[in-house]
């Protein structure tokens, strides 16, 4: 069956360009969530939509990232002025949504920033 | 702030020997998973463990949880190559199940 897709596979953008990166969930998962990861920091919570309640953007970096997620399915997370340190593979994972429930995780969009 | 650390964080082994890679967490939970990543490649979901004294186990490895000492352990039976990845334990410690990841522990198998 399908997985999690994600797009663009990989995104080079420069220093101030905005971006704006696609993550398709599982088909019927309630829960979509959002990781980076990148050499310095590993593997970081960003943000994680649940149903129709409001997100939890307690790992969002700075308010130059933004997500959004359209009629509880596809999601999209924006970096607005993006800077170097942006640079890493973003990660997007869908479950059934309940607790103690195994997240599938896309492909990544590996996002540089010249 | 919850703190997951692995360890080792590289381990060279030889094809046939066993090993176990550790995962200490530093908050209460009775929820933590086993993911592994190949280079380049995403993130596959190996065990999920629910509960003080789980073991789940698939071919050669083997994942238990001992939440009283915030400790899980991947032991690898008689290694073989296709093992070679990178291991990640990953802490859920609240209803949000937002996961807070290990370090990683990068897994090489010499023939």
């Amino acid at each position: 069956g399908a997985g999690v897709s994600q797009s663009p596979s990989n995104k080079v953008t420069e220093k101030g360009k905005d971006v704006e990166l696609r993550c398709d969930p599982i088909s019927g998962h309630t829960a979509l969530y959002w990781y980076r990861q990148s050499l310095g920091q590993g593997l970081e919570f960003l943000i994680y939509f649940q149903g129709n309640s409001a997100p939890d953007k307690s790992g969002l970096p700075s308010d130059r990232f933004s997500a959004e997620r359209t009629g509880g399915s596809v999601s999209t997370l924006t970096i607005q002025r993006t800077q170097q340190e942006d640079s890493a593979v973003y990660l997007c994972a869908s479950s059934w949504g309940g607790t103690q429930e195994t997240q599938y995780f896309g492909p990544g969009t590996r996002l540089l920033v010249l | 702030e919850l703190k997951v650390e692995q360890n080792p964080l590289f381990l060279s082994m030889q094809e046939g020997k066993n090993y176990t890679i550790y995962c200490n967490y530093s908050t209460t939970s009775d929820r933590l998973y086993w993911y592994r990543q190949d280079p380049g490649k995403s993130l596959e979901s190996l065990f999920v463990l629910l509960s003080n004294g789980a073991v789940k186990q698939e071919g050669r490895l083997m994942a238990s949880l001992d939440t009283k000492a915030r400790l899980s352990t991947l032991h690898i039976t008689a290694a073989v190559h296709d093992l070679s990845a990178t291991y990640f334990c990953a802490v859920d410690p609240g209803t949000a199940s937002k996961l807070t990841f290990g370090t990683g522990t990068r897994l090489q198998v010499t023939l």
